[in-house]
């Protein structure tokens, strides 16, 4: 038990709609990061939120925005969905501070996008 | 940039020691991690290491590093069929994301 829950489980969306995902920290983790793992790969990072600002982003164009909010809870939106961002979205949170450098997963929103 | 690999597929039979390796190219990388998924599910966190230690053991779990050669193993002993997963290897460096490799399929036959 990662102590870092994600909703919803499943989503099914069609192409050019726009989808957030939900994911809830452990309390006092200050930094949360979102990753995309399609089918047979390894998780690729999104974008990394601290203190509710927006502090490093992967690889993704604009239309991945997130947010977070001051309960350790965040936000994944994707605008204008595309056949490729059927995908595994994982969220991680931990503390940055104290020199803990442990990650934590939650158990991931899978998104098929048809 | 930054890459990290990993051989697919690994198989084993119960009872026996499995060894997971990766290699990694940033030589900046302060932190390497191992996580374990099983089907359907997230990431868990199975052990990581800082950069300038050679090894660490936690209970079947042991981690080797070779920081010259930019190479990382994962030793489980007395493999169990519980064991059969994909294994991720991942890198940090500084306050930056992780960096993940492939994954490894691991099989262990009873």
């Amino acid at each position: 038990e990662t102590g870092v829950t994600q909703s919803p489980t499943h989503l099914i969306k069609t192409r050019g709609q726009q989808v957030t995902l939900r994911c809830s920290s452990q309390s006092g983790h200050n930094t949360v990061s979102w990753y995309q793992q399609a089918l047979g790969q390894g998780p690729q990072f999104i974008f990394q939120y601290y203190r509710e600002e927006e502090n490093g982003r992967g690889n993704f164009p604009p239309r991945f925005s997130g947010l977070q909010f001051p309960n350790y809870s965040s936000e994944l939106n994707v605008n204008a969905l595309e056949l490729d961002d059927s995908a595994l979205y994982l969220c991680a949170s931990r503390i940055s501070s104290g020199g803990t450098y442990e990650q934590y997963f939650g158990p991931g929103t899978r998104l098929t996008v048809t | 940039g930054e890459d990290v690999e990993q051989s697919l597929f690994l198989s084993v039979r119960e009872g026996d020691s499995s060894v997971i390796n990766c290699t990694y190219t940033d030589s900046s990388s302060t932190y390497l991690y191992w996580y374990k998924q099983e089907p359907g599910a997230g990431l868990q966190l199975l052990t990581y290491i800082f950069s300038n230690m050679d090894m660490k053991q936690d209970q079947r779990l042991t981690v080797l590093l070779n920081k010259k050669d930019k190479h990382l193993s994962l030793r489980i002993a007395d493999t169990q069929t519980g064991d059969s997963a994909i294994y991720f290897c991942a890198d940090r460096t500084g306050r930056r994301a992780l960096t993940f490799g492939s994954g490894t399929r691991l099989q262990v036959q009873p």
